[in-house]
């Protein structure tokens, strides 16, 4: 079966610093591949995903970028953070049968 | 983008009731799947729904693919503390999953 595993779980970053959230996939190939961000414990906001390595699709211009260097492996990346980039981020697999989600990233920008 | 409305926004319940929620669309889906997110912890899909009409249980949770395709519900029968949580419906369109606005549930000892 499918594991994704995301890391860290919680971090306090100040304002500016640079952000880098890692996501890697175990028992699939091929996968797509998704970063989702949650406010205030309610709606998902898709910011990337990715069919393939190296294809990048962004679906709201931020101040996010995405990565995907290898088959199994997502990154998401921030040069310098916004108060605003606050908020639950998850990586998330799949697509035919529904996606399995990792646990997540508790991001608090200060 | 896909606008997907899932009411109510929350509930507020007690022990041993049941909970209708519902999921409708603008547009049509051919499949229906049910998320539930406990606090802190990423959604875990519940049920999935790929025909129309079709009724689909797992315990005590009961799902339903409406016939028109633009809508779906989801009813939790004697609700546990343990069903607190956010319930998210979803569909798919093109390499993506559309979610909605989800329903908090909380239950009352």
């Amino acid at each position: 079966s499918q594991t994704i595993h995301q890391w860290p779980a919680t971090l306090v970053q100040p304002v500016g610093s640079p952000l880098s959230l890692e996501c890697t996939v175990e028992g699939t190939s091929n996968p797509n591949l998704y970063w989702y961000r949650q406010a205030a414990g309610r709606g998902l906001q898709l910011l990337f995903y990715s069919v393939g390595i190296g294809q990048i699709s962004s679906e709201v211009p931020q101040n996010l970028s995405a990565s995907r260097p290898q088959d199994r492996q997502f990154i998401l990346s921030s040069k310098k953070l916004l108060l605003s980039d606050s908020g639950f981020y998850l990586c998330a697999q799949g697509l035919d049968y529904g996606y399995t989600f990792g646990s997540g990233t508790r991001l608090t920008v200060v | 983008g896909q606008q997907l409305n899932q009411s109510p926004q929350s509930m507020f319940i007690q022990e041993g009731e049941d909970v209708s929620m519902n999921c409708t669309s603008s547009s049509i889906f051919n499949t229906w799947l049910w998320y539930k997110q406990d606090p802190g912890e990423g959604p875990v899909l519940l049920i999935a729904l790929y025909k129309a009409g079709e009724l689909t249980s797992n315990g005590r949770l009961t799902a339903q693919f409406g016939i028109t395709r633009k809508d779906s519900f989801l009813n939790i029968s004697a609700s546990i503390p343990s069903d607190v949580g956010i319930y998210f419906c979803a569909g798919p369109r093109a390499n993506q999953f559309y979610f909605g606005t989800g329903t908090s549930l909380t239950v009352i000892p």
